[in-house]
């Protein structure tokens, strides 16, 4: 069965700390996504990749980077955290043609 | 400009009674729509992809698309208080690899018993 995990599923940072949100998936999908979610916008996309080794900024890119080293991986970093980047991020995966799969989310809070 | 716009904002119904959501969008850059619901605190659960204009149904989910018009829409038959969340509707891009979505803000959905 197709599947998106994310870890961890809630997060507390601090302000100007280091966050790495982590995403795996096992549908062998060439495209992975990172979309927040916030009241009001729905899911806007961070960042994407169509494969290992490749990286590209979405909508809202500023403030956050992206790693893929495999097909499987794909990781969201923020650098340096602020409270405005307190909002639930979704992981996908899903190329063209096929159906799109999300992971369960994880909620990120930064005081 | 959001490329999919969402309308109600929130909608309370009855049990039993038929609820309708609906979504427009900017422009014809796509084929390809889906309607998916998510319970407070959850994932995306996908109810309906449609491609083609007219109807498509599962279960008691059916979505309506009319290209010319903009405008998809989803139909819930005898909702029930456990259909109770937020109904998001996203078309997906056309022409490209990447084959990105695009989801309006979502509708939330109270189903009184």
């Amino acid at each position: 069965e197709a599947a998106v995990t994310q870890s961890p599923r809630n997060k507390v940072a601090v302000t100007g700390g280091k966050v790495t949100l982590s995403c795996n998936q096992t549908n062998n999908h060439n495209n992975m996504y990172w979309y927040r979610q916030d009241t009001g916008h729905g899911l806007r996309l961070i960042h994407y990749s169509y494969g290992a080794g490749s990286t590209e900024k979405g909508d809202i890119p500023d403030g956050y980077k992206a790693s893929r080293p495999s097909q499987e991986n794909f990781s969201l970093i923020l650098e340096l955290a602020t409270p405005s980047q307190t909002s639930v991020y979704f992981c996908a995966s899903g190329d063209l043609g096929a159906e799109v799969f999300f992971g369960k989310g994880t909620r990120l809070t930064v005081v | 400009q959001q490329k999919v716009q969402q309308s109600p904002e929130s909608l309370t119904v009855s049990e039993g009674a038929m609820a309708s959501l609906n979504c427009t969008f900017s422009d014809g850059t796509s084929d390809n729509f889906r309607w998916y619901r998510q319970h407070s605190g959850k994932g995306l659960e996908v109810l309906v992809s449609i491609f083609s204009d007219g109807e498509k149904e599962e279960g008691r989910f059916t979505a309506h698309l009319n290209r010319a018009s903009l405008h998809v829409s989803l139909h819930i038959r005898e909702p029930q208080p456990s259909d109770s969340a937020v109904y998001l509707c996203a078309m997906r891009d056309r022409g490209s690899a990447l084959g990105r979505l695009h989801f309006g803000a979502g509708t939330q959905l109270i189903v009184i018993p």
